[in-house]
């Protein structure tokens, strides 16, 4: 079965600063999808990006980008210009094209400093 | 508004006890997906049905059940034999297609709590 790590469990990172998040997983398919969820305080999980595997360009959403290394089996979410808002669980997941199981990973906290 | 909704928002159930939470969604979404998220830790599946009238375990479905008489519900029963219901339930749907590796979506959650 396929699994997603998130090696931090807390980052934080100063207002208008960047800040890097680290997700790794395993699988044997070459077909999937990745994705950045956010979790604020409400407890709602947000979508932030997404990722298809057969592309190599890295997916891009306004201040969010992604560093996506397939053969690394790494799929870190770089978020520029950190603003107060941002302060949230972030959960990095895994989606196999085949069917519908999404794995998760455990969560990185992120404290946003004024 | 286009969404999901889940009802209600905080439970608490007794020893013994079965509860439902409720799961809506008006998106025209076949696939609908329940997890548990527990502190510290990542969302896992219980059950996930891609279209009505089917449904199939994920990876903590004991002590739990699930129907999908609709395409727009997917209610979700903790039974009594779920010694450690207390969690964070979180109901999702998406589009059900093929290779689609479509986004799921996520409603507000039902945080449930044992008396």
């Amino acid at each position: 079965a396929q699994t997603v790590t998130q090696s931090q469990p807390e980052m934080s990172v100063q207002e208008a600063e960047t800040v890097t998040l680290s997700c790794t997983y395993d699988t044997s398919e070459s077909d999937y999808y990745l994705f950045w969820y956010k979790q604020p305080p409400s407890r709602q999980m947000i979508l932030v990006i997404r990722q298809e595997a057969y592309k190599q360009q890295n997916a891009t959403e306004n201040r969010f980008s992604v560093n996506f290394q397939k053969a690394a089996k790494s799929f870190s979410l770089k978020i520029s210009d950190s603003q107060l808002g941002d302060a949230a669980m972030y959960f990095c997941a895994y989606r196999s094209a085949n069917n519908n199981d999404m794995r998760f990973g455990a969560g990185t906290r992120l404290t946003v400093k004024p | 508004d286009g969404g999901i909704t889940q009802s209600p928002k905080y439970l608490f159930r007794k020893e013994g006890q079965n509860v439902t939470l409720s799961c809506e969604q008006n998106l025209n979404h076949d696939a609908m997906y329940w997890y548990r998220q527990d502190p510290g830790q990542g969302l896992r599946l219980i059950y996930y049905s891609q279209i009505v009238n089917d449904f199939q375990k994920g990876d903590i479905a004991e002590g739990y059940s699930v129907s999908r008489e609709k395409k727009e519900s997917f209610p979700l029963t903790v039974t009594s034999a779920q010694k450690n219901p207390t969690a964070f339930y979180l109901c999702a749907s998406s589009i059900n297609s093929p290779h689609s590796g479509e986004t799921q979506y996520f409603g507000p959650g039902t945080r449930l709590l044992v008396l």
